[in-house]
């Protein structure tokens, strides 16, 4: 079964980083590339950020480009969001997800909530 | 970017009823050389993270019951659920993979009347 688990979210202030981890198990790590969507409290999703399987794409929304970096770990299967000068814009459920074979994303992890506030 | 715009942003449906749910892109999503629509659906229910229900815009994925049918019609989608079921209540959101930035319509939440 594919499990996707994030971690490291929090209460955090504004203009300071926190790194978002995400475990995978159940399937191919580096077959695949891994994404991060986020979810501010009740409201949509918005996709943030993506690598490819060797890292050799990598894909930013605008609104976080420049301060958030999506990186992975093969050997470990560990996918990462270091998020820099966060601001309260940013305060949302991070939710961890595997591309699928055409481009839709499957399946999400359970999400890990980042709270900017002061 | 692509836009998604959704319609209704909600919609209350008996039970049993049919449940269409319509979303529309600001550009083509159709990849001519594969004759497909770049387009997903996903249901999300409360307290949960969304689940892929259909992608190509009308394939459905492994497990979701066939009451759940998408189609296309050139940048206008919809999803129908033939015959409303409680466990369908939940937020439904399409998504267009045709390129990035990957959006998100911004959502169609979907009651029992």
């Amino acid at each position: 079964e594919v499990q996707l688990v994030e971690s490291g979210g929090g209460l955090v202030q504004p203009g300071r980083s926190l790194r978002l981890s995400c475990a995978a198990s159940g399937f191919i790590f580096d077959d695949h590339a891994l994404h991060w969507v986020r979810q501010a409290p009740g409201k949509g999703l918005e996709w943030v950020s993506g690598i490819s399987w060797n890292s050799d794409f990598i894909h930013y929304a605008d609104s976080v480009k420049g301060r958030f970096t999506i990186s992975r770990d093969n050997a470990n299967n560990s996918l990462y969001l270091h998020m820099n000068s966060l601001t309260t814009e940013d305060t949302a459920l991070y939710y961890c997800t595997k591309l699928g074979a055409g481009g839709w994303f499957d399946p999400w992890g359970q999400g890990t909530l980042v709270t900017v506030s002061s | 970017d692509i836009v998604m715009t959704q319609s209704p942003d909600s919609l209350a449906v008996s039970l049993g009823e049919r449940a269409t749910i319509n979303c529309k892109s600001s550009q083509s999503v159709l990849f001519t050389s594969t004759k497909k629509n770049y387009l997903a659906w996903y249901q999300q229910k409360p307290g949960q993270p969304p689940k892929l229900l259909l992608y190509w815009a009308s394939t459905r994925d492994s497990g979701v019951p066939d009451r759940f049918t998408g189609s296309a019609s050139g940048t206008d989608f919809t999803l129908t659920i033939s015959s409303l079921q409680a466990e369908d209540v939940a937020v439904y959101y399409c998504q267009q993979y045709y390129s990035t930035p990957y959006t998100f319509g911004q959502g169609t939440k979907l009651e029992i009347k």
